[in-house]
């Protein structure tokens, strides 16, 4: 079974300034995808950026990077340049490779001051 | 194209009634989920079909859960005598056909959110 833990309810960020969401997860599976999705009032999750387990190199896309530390199971989310429209809840989240269900962690809201 | 939708957008029914949440998932996406997401908390999964059948239904809490996708595509959650704690938001999604290693991307529906009186 995995399990994932998001130990901050909220976080807090002035608008352009950054901010990082922790994620730690436990898995007994070698090979393994994890995962940040967005949610905002309007519910729906949005896929924010995602890490293969196998690959070292930390996965990037636009203002969202993330610090992938497999050996002690972290995965935080970096967004950089904040901006209104990244005030949401944030979810981390994990499947095995070739798996159906995915686990999230119990979120992070993120909000955004200006 | 078109994303994942589900309706109604919110449900609010009675103790001990029937209910029936439906979603409709990307053409193509031949993967259909559903996850229930009660208050404060994330998602968690209920069930899954690989097509037509249910290939994973170990997340249905108990036997008044079932769902259904008999053409493989559009799929029904339908729970029998609605009991509180069943409020929560129920998310749907879908995605291409998980094979090999690869876990392709879940696009997720806005959601019915299910309110038990």
């Amino acid at each position: 079974a995995q399990t994932v833990t998001q130990s901050q309810p909220e976080m807090s960020v002035q608008e352009a300034e950054t901010v990082t969401l922790s994620c730690t997860y436990d898995t007994s599976e070698s090979d393994y995808y994890l995962f940040w999705y967005k949610q905002p009032p309007s519910r729906q999750m949005i896929l924010v950026i995602r890490q293969e387990a196998y690959k070292q190199q930390n996965a990037t896309e636009n203002r969202f990077s993330v610090n992938f530390q497999k050996a002690a199971k972290s995965f935080s989310l970096k967004i950089s340049d904040s901006q209104l429209g990244d005030a949401a809840m944030y979810f981390c989240a994990s499947i095995k490779a070739a798996g159906n269900k995915l686990t999230f962690g119990g979120g992070t809201r993120v909000l955004v001051k200006p | 194209g078109a994303g994942v939708s589900q309706t109604p957008s919110n449900k609010v029914t009675e103790k001990g009634k029937y209910v029936e949440l439906r979603c409709d998932p990307i053409s193509g996406h031949t993967a259909l989920y559903w996850y229930r997401q009660s208050l404060g908390q994330g998602p968690e999964f209920l069930i899954y079909f690989q097509g037509t059948g249910a290939a994973d239904d170990s997340g249905l809490p108990n036997d008044r859960f079932f769902a259904v996708r008999p053409e493989g595509s559009v799929s029904t959650l339908k729970i029998q005598r609605t009991e509180r704690g069943d409020s929560a938001v129920y998310l749907c999604a879908s995605s291409l056909q998980v094979r090999g290693g690869a876990s392709y991307e879940q696009f997720f529906g806005p959601g019915t959110r299910l309110t038990v009186l």
